[in-house]
C-alpha cells in the first residue's frame, strides 16, 4: 500500500534552534497535513496543505506542499521545550468515495533547554 | 466544547481474553474513525463510520475485531480473542465531514492503551 517516508526519525536539538523535517511519497497526493502528538495524547492538526507549491505558516511553524505533490516539509523556528513530541505527516487518500488519512511513521523531536 | 472521549485509558489483559473500547465523538461530528497505533509507528486506520454506516472497514481484522456505532454517535471496538500482537494504542477520532473535501482535520481522543500478556 501507500507509504510515507519521514525523515529524520528523531532529532535532538538545543532550545532556540530551527528544525526542519520532511515527508516523501512515491505516489501523488492532493492533500498533505502535519500533525503533532504529545506523549499520552492523540495527534493534533498543525497545518493542512491543499495546493501544490503552497507555503503555509502557523506561528513558528511553516510547511510547504511540494510542487510534484509527492513531498512536504515542516520547519519550526526558534524551538522551545514545548515543541517536544512526535510530528507526523499525513496525506488524504481518496480511494473509493471518501477520504482516509494515511500517516507517516513520525519524527520524534527532543529539545534541550 | 468537549473533545473526543475514550475509555478505558489503559487495559491489561491476558491473551485470548476479550476487550472492548468505547468512544464518544465530538457532538455533531458525523464521521468516526478507529485507528491503531503500534509503538514507534503512525496511526493506521481500522474502520471509518459515516453516521452509523461503516464505509471503510478494509483494514479491520474481521476474524477477531468488531465495531459498532448503533445510533450514529458513540462507538465500541471489540477484540475477541486478543492476541499478543494486539498490544497497541487504539485511537478514536471524529470529524465534521468525512467527504473528500480536502479538509483532513481529525480530532483524536487520548487513546486506549492495550497490553496483552
Amino acid at each position: 500500500g501507500q507509504q510515507l517516508n519521514q525523515s529524520p526519525q528523531s532529532m535532538f536539538i538545543q532550545e532556540g534552534e530551527d528544525v526542519s523535517m520532511n515527508c516523501t511519497s512515491s505516489s501523488i497526493f492532493n492533500t498533505w497535513l502535519w500533525y503533532k502528538q504529545d506523549p499520552g495524547e492523540g495527534p493534533v492538526l498543525l497545518i493542512a496543505l491543499y495546493k501544490a507549491g503552497e507555503l503555509t505558516s502557523n506561528g513558528r511553524l511553516t510547511a510547504q506542499f511540494g510542487i510534484t505533490r509527492k513531498d512536504s516539509f515542516l520547519n519550526i523556528s526558534a524551538s522551545i521545550p514545548s515543541d517536544v513530541g512526535i510530528y507526523f505527516c499525513a496525506v488524504m487518500n481518496y480511494g473509493g468515495s471518501q477520504g482516509n488519512l494515511i500517516f507517516g511513521k513520525g519524527t520524534k523531536l527532543s529539545v534541550k533547554p | 466544547e468537549a473533545g473526543v472521549v475514550q475509555s478505558p485509558r489503559y487495559k491489561i489483559i491476558e491473551k485470548k481474553q476479550p476487550v472492548a473500547f468505547w468512544c464518544n465523538p465530538i457532538s455533531g461530528h458525523n464521521t468516526l474513525y478507529w485507528y491503531r497505533q503500534n509503538l514507534g509507528q503512525g496511526p493506521e486506520l481500522l474502520i471509518r463510520y459515516e453516521n452509523e454506516e461503516a464505509v471503510d472497514d478494509s483494514q479491520l481484522p474481521k476474524d477477531r475485531f468488531s465495531a459498532e456505532r448503533l445510533k450514529g454517535v458513540d462507538s465500541t471496538l471489540k477484540i475477541q480473542p486478543a492476541e499478543l500482537g494486539d498490544s497497541a494504542v487504539y485511537l478514536c477520532a471524529s470529524s465534521l465531514n468525512g467527504r473528500a473535501s480536502g479538509i483532513g482535520e481529525l480530532f483524536f481522543g487520548e487513546g486506549s492503551r492495550l497490553t496483552v500478556l
